[in-house]
């Protein structure tokens, strides 16, 4: 089946813009993790979903970040006045935890670079 | 809290060499060990883990790593690499008591050379 999609694939903004991210997991999957990638760096974890609820949020940065996942499924990553520090590659993965853990693979999307001007 | 070290930011070998891809850890807790891959234009995938049991964990392409406590290390190795080998390569950690949170190393970037 499909693997974990994530729109746009390229975000280029103006520094102070709002911006959303798009991740659609693979169909089934309850879990979803969000990740930021800066250049040069291994993936840092920022929030894991749940269902529908933020299991973990003590990723995220600042309150300049949020995520939701109102259905349980697609999730959104929202930056409120982003920051030139902002720019990276973020990507999305989603899991089938029967209870939350390390034996359920992560499968990681492609990620979407947004670039803060 | 968790923290991965890895020292090598790029690894050059030659075809059909070995190599070793170094990785320690840090954690004051039980924890659950992974090397993740990323090929060229590629998103990142799972490679192998070690969640208990035997200290020595294999991939199906030939990769294995061996869990040492008492060094902290995971390091990842491969008797003999193939060009398709070249990729980044992760380390990661995670507790016990917050498996799904998942805490990378910086990387090392393996090439091999024909």
């Amino acid at each position: 089946g499909a693997g974990v999609s994530q729109t746009p694939s390229n975000k280029v903004t103006e520094k102070g813009k709002y911006v959303e991210l798009r991740c659609d997991p693979i169909s089934g999957h309850t879990a979803l993790y969000w990740y930021r990638q800066s250049l040069g760096q291994g993936p840092e974890f920022l929030i894991y979903f749940q269902g529908t609820g933020a299991a973990d949020d003590s990723g995220l940065p600042n309150d300049r970040f949020f995520a939701v996942r109102p259905e349980g499924s697609v999730s959104t990553l929202k930056i409120q006045r982003t920051e030139r520090g902002d720019s990276a590659v973020y990507l999305c993965a989603s899991s089938t935890p029967p209870g939350g853990g390390a034996s359920d693979t992560q499968y990681f999307g492609p990620g979407t670079r947004l670039t803060v001007l | 809290a968790q923290s991965v070290t890895q020292l090598d930011s790029q690894v050059p070998v030659f075809e059909e060499a070995p190599v070793e891809l170094r990785c320690n850890y840090s954690s004051s807790v039980s924890v659950y060990l992974f090397w993740y891959v990323q090929y060229p234009n590629q998103g990142l995938q799972l490679l192998l883990k070690y969640l208990s049991g035997s200290t020595l964990v294999e991939s199906i392409n030939g990769f294995e790593a061996e869990f040492n406590k008492s060094q902290t290390s995971f390091h990842l190795r491969k008797p003999s690499v193939h060009i398709s080998d070249t990729a980044e390569y992760f380390c990661a950690v995670s507790s016990y008591s917050s498996a799904s949170k998942i805490i990378f190393g910086s990387g090392t970037r393996l090439s091999i050379r024909p």
